[in-house]
C-alpha cells in the first residue's frame, strides 16, 4: 500500500540550530514529492516541491530537501532555524500522473528562543 | 493573490444536526480535495474531484457524509446527522492537474484555512 512515513513527531530546537526531518514513502514508480508547512492556527502552505531533476530541492524561507531515490527519501533541511519555524511539518507524496496525495503523520516542531 | 475560502471557519453545532460546509477553489483549478485533520488521525483524505466529478470518496463514512460540486466554483461537504467523532478541522484544498509529469502548478494543492468543526 502507498503510504508516507515521518520519523519524528516531535522535535524541539534551539534558535540557530540545525534541522532535519526525516520522510520515506513507499510508492511503485515514479513520484512527485512535497513539503507543506502548517503555522499554529493556520492552513497548510507548501514549501517546496519535487517532480523531476535535481534532487537537491530549495524552498521559502530557507528550506530544502533531497530526493534519494535508493531510499525512498525526501528529507527536509534547514541550516539554522528561528523561532518563527515553530509549526507542524507534513511530508506528502503522488504517483506521478496520479490525482491522489498521501499526507505523513506530520512532525511538529518547536524552536526555543 | 489567488485563495481558496471556506466557509464558515467555525461551526459549532449538536449531536443530530446537519451541516454544510462550502469551498471555493481558486478559479481555474480542476481539482479540488476534501480533507479531515484530527489530533489522533492526522490528515485524512475524504474526497475529490476532477472537473467536478468525483473521482474517489472512499475515505468518506457514506452513511452520513456527502460531497458535491454543484458547479466550478462551488464545492459543499455536508454531514447529516452529524456525531461529535466528526469534530475535527475539515480543509479544502484545490489544484490544476493534467496528470502530466511536468514541473510547474501540476500536482500541487492550495489549501484553505479550514472549518473547525465541534459537534457536541
Amino acid at each position: 500500500a502507498q503510504s508516507v512515513s515521518q520519523h519524528n513527531h516531535h522535535v524541539i530546537l534551539s534558535e540557530a540550530a540545525s534541522l532535519e526531518l526525516g520522510c520515506n514513502y513507499s510508492y511503485g514508480g515514479t513520484v512527485n514529492l512535497f513539503w507543506y508547512v502548517q503555522y499554529p492556527g493556520q492552513h497548510l502552505q507548501l514549501l517546496l516541491k519535487y517532480f523531476s531533476g535535481d534532487p537537491l530541492v530549495k524552498g521559502i524561507k530557507g528550506f530544502e530537501a533531497e530526493f534519494i531515490k535508493s531510499k525512498f527519501s525526501f528529507n527536509l533541511r534547514k541550516p539554522s532555524v528561528q523561532w518563527s519555524d515553530t509549526a507542524e511539518y507534513f511530508c506528502a507524496a503522488r504517483r506521478t500522473g496520479g490525482f491522489k496525495t498521501i499526507f505523513g503523520a506530520g512532525t511538529r516542531l518547536f524552536v526555543k528562543a | 493573490d489567488a485563495r481558496v475560502t471556506q466557509t464558515p471557519r467555525d461551526k459549532v453545532t449538536e449531536m443530530g444536526q446537519e451541516v454544510t460546509m462550502r469551498c471555493q477553489p481558486i478559479l481555474g483549478h480542476n481539482t479540488v480535495f476534501w480533507y479531515r485533520q484530527t489530533m489522533m488521525q492526522g490528515l485524512e483524505l475524504l474526497a475529490y474531484f476532477r472537473n467536478r466529478a468525483p473521482l474517489d470518496d472512499s475515505g468518506m463514512p457514506k452513511d452520513r457524509f456527502s460531497a458535491e460540486m454543484p458547479d466550478a466554483t462551488l464545492a459543499t461537504l455536508k454531514i447529516q446527522p452529524s456525531e461529535p467523532r466528526d469534530s475535527a478541522v475539515y480543509f479544502c484544498a484545490s489544484g490544476l492537474d493534467w496528470g502530466g509529469t511536468s514541473g510547474g502548478h501540476y500536482n500541487e494543492q492550495f489549501f484553505g484555512p479550514g472549518t473547525r468543526l465541534t459537534v457536541l
